[in-house]
């Protein structure tokens, strides 16, 4: 799978807003969409795996949702604190088990 | 327990030398994966691992590059002859299985730079 973009390359919210990213794929040959939280000087850290069209997990303030027909993920973030600043990443797989990551979008939060 | 472990940390090289990057994956992972970030750029899959099976060299830029890993355990990534544009965080992912929707656990990276 290639061509993963992931909208806005950054963003900067103050604490407390509400915010969403969006990752955009080829709906062909879709299997599973990945999201990832990766921290300044830490290892990437797993946030969600989606497979069915209308998924929607959650995890705390964050939720994720999918649509594998028009080939988009959207992540949300309620209520954002400072330690969710990091870069969201995104990646699809398809028949391979290899992730394709997009570039990410970098959220800071401030006071 | 402990996590995907990954050394060193940080090295830096002559251009045209060496390097080997090891990757050490959660006991019981039996998928292994390498990626890359080289600056201003996103995740760049290398070289994926399962078990036994023929490794997935698909992302490996070029014949420099190679990778061993030795049944479920340690892992190595060798450069050789190394350019500047090698210079990048290298990462090792591992996961339960070789599973599309299995969640990758990743190192903290080693950051490479060829002077």
């Amino acid at each position: 799978i290639l061509n993963v973009e992931q909208s806005p390359q950054s963003l900067h919210v103050q604490e407390g807003d509400s915010t969403n990213f969006t990752c955009s794929f080829p709906s062909s040959n879709f299997y599973a969409l990945h999201w990832y939280r990766w921290e300044t000087a830490k290892s990437p850290e797993a946030l969600f795996v989606m497979t069915l069209n209308g998924d929607e997990k959650k995890k705390g303030r964050i939720s994720a949702t999918l649509n594998t027909k028009e080939g988009y993920s959207y992540l949300y973030i309620k209520g954002s604190q400072p330690e969710d600043s990091a870069t969201y990443l995104c990646a699809p797989t398809g028949t391979a088990s290899k992730l394709t990551f997009g570039t990410g979008t970098r959220l800071q939060v401030t006071l | 327990g402990a996590g995907v472990s990954q050394s060193p940390s940080n090295k830096v090289t002559e251009k045209g030398k060496d390097v080997e990057l090891r990757c050490d994956p959660i006991s019981g992972h039996t998928a292994l994966y390498w990626y890359r970030q080289r600056l201003g750029q996103g995740l760049e899959f290398l070289i994926y691992f399962q078990g036994n099976s023929a490794p997935d060299k698909s992302g490996l830029p070029s014949d420099r590059f190679s990778a061993e890993r030795t049944g479920e355990s340690v892992s190595t990534l060798t450069i050789q002859r190394t350019q500047q544009e090698d210079s990048a965080v290298y990462l090792c992912a591992s996961s339960l299985a070789k599973g599309r929707s299995y969640e990758q656990y990743f190192g903290p990276g080693t950051r490479l730079t060829v002077t």
